[in-house]
């Protein structure tokens, strides 16, 4: 099975600014997704993170707030851009490896003021 | 409608009770995960699960893949599991959908 380490846990940014947050598996995988729980809902995918390539991202999330890389089959990070606090929110990482077996990030509480 | 529903959405407990939370779901699934939220936010994975029943100390997670239904279980519930539990079926085009998640309170 893969750990993913998922950092910061936790950041209280001003809004205006960017925070970057980064996902490292311990083992290759094929696929990683970004998704955002905000206060009250259910986890909604943002992207899948494509390595080498750009991240396609569901419908309400665009590249320019929610820039994506993923330089290589372990390593990926979210960025989110120019933050108001309606994008205070808990954002989780998961991946895919090549067997399908699913695993989770421990998630980054952000908190937007 | 939502792809996986919960229920109850909200859990009260006395310390020792025996504690049951659902999820049905609608999409074809590659598999089915347990998750638990801390009140601080952090995500644990508990279960994947594709078909059967898994048991890990005093958590029990069952599917029934013909009927689109998995259970979590608690046994002996404790303080320390209060937390929010959420559903996550890995769907066939290999993204995930979350259930709204159960919060669960166990009152010593």
């Amino acid at each position: 099975s893969a750990v993913i380490s998922q950092k910061p846990s936790r950041d209280i940014c001003q809004r205006g600014t960017s925070l970057t947050i980064q996902c490292q598996v311990d083992s290759q995988v094929t696929m990683m997704f970004w998704y955002r729980q905000q206060p009250g809902q259910s986890l909604t995918l943002i992207a899948t993170a494509n390595q080498g390539s750009e991240a396609t991202y569901e419908s309400g999330f665009v590249i320019d707030k929610f820039p994506i890389s993923r330089p290589n089959l372990t390593f990926s990070t979210l960025t989110v851009s120019n933050m108001s606090p309606e994008d205070s929110s808990i954002y989780l990482c998961s991946a895919l490896n090549f067997n399908t077996e699913a695993f989770f990030g421990q998630g980054t509480r952000l908190t937007v003021v | 409608k939502n792809e996986v529903e919960q229920s109850p959405q909200n859990l009260t407990a006395q310390e020792g009770e025996f504690i049951t939370i659902n999820c049905s779901y609608s999409v074809g699934i590659s598999a089915l995960h347990w998750l638990q939220q801390h009140p601080g936010g952090g995500i644990v994975s508990l279960f994947m699960l594709s078909s059967g029943k898994k048991k890990h100390g005093r958590l029990i997670a069952t599917i029934n893949i013909q009927e689109k239904h998995s259970s979590l279980h608690i046994t002996a519930s404790h303080p320390r599991d209060s937390a929010v539990y959420i559903c996550a079926v890995g769907g066939i085009g290999n993204q995930f959908y979350f259930g709204t998640g159960t919060s669960l309170t166990v009152i010593p």
